[in-house]
């Protein structure tokens, strides 16, 4: 069954490094998301990207994230000069492209646990 | 704006108990609303649905949940926990504009034999 995968499952960094973390959605899937969770606190949205471009993001994705699509089948989201409050799970998810209005589905990856001291 | 809230943080159950797990939603339209389960060191699973029709809504795995409107309600239930059940679940909205998922803080789900 195809799934959305996501690497690394942990990444502990320095205050102040960049971060890149890694998603491959399911294959024929053309709206990726990222989510985070901090612990304790609820998932949260932070972007959706749709062909090519970000389709929607929260107050949370500040000039310090961006995405993209490098190539055919990653999702990347970089964190830029990470800070300690950049601790949380960052969920990706992907689900197919619809006419506008209609439910789709996300399929949510396992996660990558992000560890800023 | 939409959002949801799961009373408990933590559910015990006995095996073979009720499973109850409440959510409260906020939503401005007719809300679409959804049960994620996560197991541990695996992704987000949809366990159900509501978007439109029927209010009661089956699920996988046994799990169903009724929408209630008067009570802005969506509440998860299983007749019979099983030991395989423990994880944690989260309540979902979608947003009225664009395809953003609001999250409630999940409900962890322990299973006593």
């Amino acid at each position: 069954e195809p799934e959305v995968t996501q690497t690394p499952s942990h990444q502990v960094t320095q205050m102040g490094q960049e971060v890149i973390l890694r998603c491959v959605p399911i294959s024929n899937h053309l709206y990726f998301y990222w989510y985070r969770q901090i612990l304790g606190q609820k998932v949260e949205f932070l972007v959706s990207f749709y062909n090519n471009e970000i389709s929607e993001k929260s107050e949370i994705f500040d000039d310090q994230f961006s995405v993209e699509r490098p190539d055919g089948s990653n999702f990347t989201l970089k964190i830029r000069s990470t800070k300690l409050e950049d601790s949380a799970m960052y969920f990706c998810a992907s689900s197919e492209a619809r006419t506008r209005g209609d439910y789709n589905e996300q399929f949510f990856g396992p996660g990558t646990r992000l560890t800023v001291l | 704006a939409q959002s949801v809230t799961q009373l408990g943080s933590h559910v015990s159950v006995s095996e073979g108990a009720l499973v109850l797990l409440r959510c409260n939603y906020s939503s401005s339209v007719p809300p679409y609303l959804f049960w994620y389960v996560q197991y541990p060191n695996q992704g987000l699973q949809l366990l159900l649905k509501y978007t439109t029709g029927a209010t009661l809504v089956k699920g996988i795995n046994g799990f169903e949940a009724e929408f209630k409107k008067s009570e802005t309600s969506f509440h998860l239930t299983k007749p019979s926990a099983h030991m395989s059940d423990a994880a944690e679940y989260f309540c979902a909205v979608r947003g009225n504009t664009g395809n953003q998922f609001y999250f409630g803080t999940g409900t962890s789900l322990t299973v006593i034999p």
